[in-house]
């Protein structure tokens, strides 16, 4: 079966742009979460969803970085004002429910801020 | 609050020996803990969970890991080494009363030398 696809795999963008990720999860999976990869670093988290809420983004490093999930499937992590910083592999991950459960992640998008 | 520190940073074994990868966690309430592997260009699959039921945990590929409260530790270990096995290993903790954020630890790069 599908598992969960990000789009796009790389991404490149200037200083002060505005760039927005994709996730799609597995089918049927509740929860979905992101994170973001710095070299030489594990996963930070950044935000999970339950359905369409966020239950927790207290990852979410400053407000140029939202992330939303209107139906409770498709997610977009949104970053405004791109700064070098940002420059990062963003993984996306879904899970069946929030509860200690395996997350199954994507190949994750490389975005890079020149 | 939780926390996840992986002891090192890279390990080398020659195929055929013992694997020993080493985790401490930190963590306010009853911990969930996992392992994930990534290997180059690949996505994160986990390769074990303990989630409060038998303290040694078995998982894919002969890896398994033993869950010590007393030493708050979760060291992953495999009898004998494939070439296959090279990959970066990260611990993860999670706690049942926020069990949608999840911690990484920053990883540890095994090698396997012929």
């Amino acid at each position: 079966g599908a598992g969960v696809s990000q789009t796009p795999s790389n991404k490149v963008t200037e200083k002060g742009k505005y760039v927005e990720l994709r996730c799609d999860p597995i089918s049927g999976h509740t929860a979905l979460y992101w994170y973001r990869q710095s070299l030489g670093q594990g996963p930070e988290f950044l935000i999970y969803f339950q359905g369409t809420g966020a239950a927790d983004d207290s990852g979410l490093p400053n407000d140029r970085f939202f992330a939303v999930r209107p139906e409770g499937s498709v997610s977009t992590l949104k970053i405004q004002r791109t700064e070098r910083g940002d420059s990062a592999v963003y993984l996306c991950a879904s899970s069946l429910r929030p509860t200690a459960n395996e997350q199954f992640f994507g190949p994750g998008t490389r975005l890079t801020v020149l | 609050a939780q926390s996840v520190t992986q002891l090192d940073s890279h390990v080398s074994v020659s195929e055929g020996t013992p694997v020993l990868l080493r985790c401490n966690y930190s963590s306010s309430y009853s911990p969930s803990l996992f392992w994930y592997v990534q290997h180059p260009n690949k996505g994160l699959q986990l390769l074990l969970k303990y989630t409060s039921a038998a303290t040694l945990v078995k998982g894919i590929n002969g890896f398994e890991a033993e869950f010590k409260k007393s030493e708050t530790s979760f060291h992953l270990t495999k009898p004998s080494a494939h070439m296959s096995d090279a990959a970066e290993y990260f611990c993860v903790v999670s706690v049942n009363t926020n069990a949608g954020k999840s911690t990484f630890g920053d990883g540890t790069t095994l090698t396997v030398k012929p």
